[in-house]
């Protein structure tokens, strides 16, 4: 059974600040990724990562960076946090070329910047 | 560009009566199509995929490549559908998904 967990349930920071969330996954994927959650615009997608210390932009990257450096941990970084960053966000796994290329989330994280 | 559509963001539906969840997409190749469903309190996860053909809790989705839709069906409604429902694309051998915008689904009693 995948497993896939975020660092945080809930997440309080303050405008300016540096915030860090973290996925690990226990099964060996070799893609992770990081997409934001927000009513009536679904999910989009931060990054995408293929493996270890490799990363892509996905469609909103403004404001986010990444880092991959296990196989199993997938950190995304707000390097200064911004009110409009206030959202849920998701973590997810999958396989290289896996049969219907299944992606596995994790829980979320909703964060809030005041 | 790839896109994917979900015209309803709201669907109420009586229980025993059929559902139907509408996407479009948008893609130039070959396209791979996904219903992800998230229940109340639970992570989102893979309902089904078109690829394998299959019907999962009751729900078939056919994938119609002359409208370019991915409509999800179901013929009687339960209330444990009660759910927000995505529909996602990827293009063939690309490992990133392309999501809806989600449509609630409540099923009345």
């Amino acid at each position: 059974d995948v497993k896939v967990t975020q660092s945080s349930r809930y997440l309080v920071k303050r405008t300016g600040e540096k915030v860090f969330l973290e996925c690990v996954q226990d099964m060996d994927h070799e893609n992770m990724f990081w997409y934001r959650q927000d009513p009536g615009l679904g999910l989009r997608l931060i990054y995408f990562s293929y493996d270890v210390k490799m990363k892509e932009k996905g469609d909103i990257p403004e404001g986010y960076s990444v880092s991959r450096e296990k196989k199993e941990r997938f950190s995304l970084i707000l390097e200064s946090a911004s009110t409009n960053q206030t959202s849920m966000y998701l973590c997810a796994s999958s396989l290289v070329g896996g049969d219907g290329y299944e992606q596995y989330f994790g829980p979320g994280t909703r964060l809030t910047v005041t | 560009a790839q896109r994917v559509t979900q015209p309803e963001k709201l669907l109420s539906v009586f229980k025993g009566a059929p559902v139907e969840l509408k996407c479009n997409y948008s893609y130039s190749g070959s396209p791979e199509l996904f219903w992800y469903v998230q229940y109340s309190r639970q992570r989102l996860q893979l309902l089904l995929r078109h690829i394998s053909r299959e019907s999962i809790k009751g729900f078939t989705a056919d994938l119609n490549k002359g409208e370019t839709s991915f409509h999800l069906k179901k013929p009687f409604a339960q209330e444990e559908d009660s759910a927000m429902y995505y529909c996602a694309l990827s293009g063939f051998g690309n490992e990133k998904l392309t999501f809806g915008t989600g449509t609630r689904l409540t099923i009345i009693p």
